[in-house]
């Protein structure tokens, strides 16, 4: 089974703070990705990343940036948290063999006051 | 810009019948189609798929239906059950594109016993 660990449930941060979400894989796959689920809005990419070191923008990348630095590890940073950033955020995976099957996380329930 | 458009937030069923979940898209290249499910505080779950060159995909009670001409799709649950009560998002992607998905608003199916 594939499986998708994010380090926090809920999260609750205050305004301006620096924010770190990780999310860490048990397997070796290549493609990370960080989304945020909003009301009405579904699911919105973030950022992704195909390789250590290597990230992309999606398609809502302002006010985060991410890191991969081990194959198994892909953090979502938001260097100045900010009210807008209140959101749940989940991790994917995409395991190799079947075409573009993402596997999630439970999600990370950020609150920024 | 919405490329995957679900336009019916909820949807309502009686335990037994046919839930019918529909999706949009503009974006023509979309190539590839999928269904997720997600439970409250879990992360989304894959649950079936259907490439361009298919119009129809079946996997137990769940069909997807695809009409390209229309750049619509359609999940139908038969019979439906009380536990299939959960959001359900569809999400299209463009070739492999690094397994990138774009995803739908959602639809939150509920299943009355």
């Amino acid at each position: 089974d594939v499986k998708v660990t994010q380090s926090s449930r809920y999260l609750v941060k205050r305004t301006g703070e620096k924010v770190f979400l990780e999310c860490v894989q048990d397997m070796d796959h290549e493609n990370m990705f960080w989304y945020r689920q909003d009301p009405g809005l579904g699911l919105r990419l973030i950022y992704f990343s195909y390789d250590v070191k290597m990230k992309e923008k999606g398609d809502i990348p302002e006010g985060y940036s991410v890191s991969r630095e081990k194959k198994e590890r892909f953090s979502l940073i938001l260097e100045s948290a900010s009210t807008n950033q209140t959101s749940m955020y989940l991790c994917a995976i995409e395991a190799g063999g079947a075409k573009n099957i993402q596997y999630f996380g439970a999600g990370t329930r950020l609150s920024v006051l | 810009d919405q490329q995957v458009k679900q336009n019916s937030p909820s949807l309502s069923v009686q335990e037994g019948r046919i839930s019918i979940l529909n999706c949009d898209y503009t974006n023509s290249m979309f190539d590839y189609f999928l269904w997720y499910k997600k439970y409250p505080a879990e992360g989304p779950t894959f649950l079936i798929s259907i490439s361009s060159i298919k119009d129809k995909n079946e996997d137990g009670r769940f069909t997807v239906f695809l009409n390209k001409s229309a750049k619509h799709l359609s999940l139908h649950i038969v019979p439906s059950q009380p536990g299939d009560s959960a959001v359900y998002f569809c999400a299209a992607s463009v070739g492999t594109s690094y397994g990138k998905l774009t995803f739908g608003q959602g639809t939150i199916l509920t299943v009355h016993p």
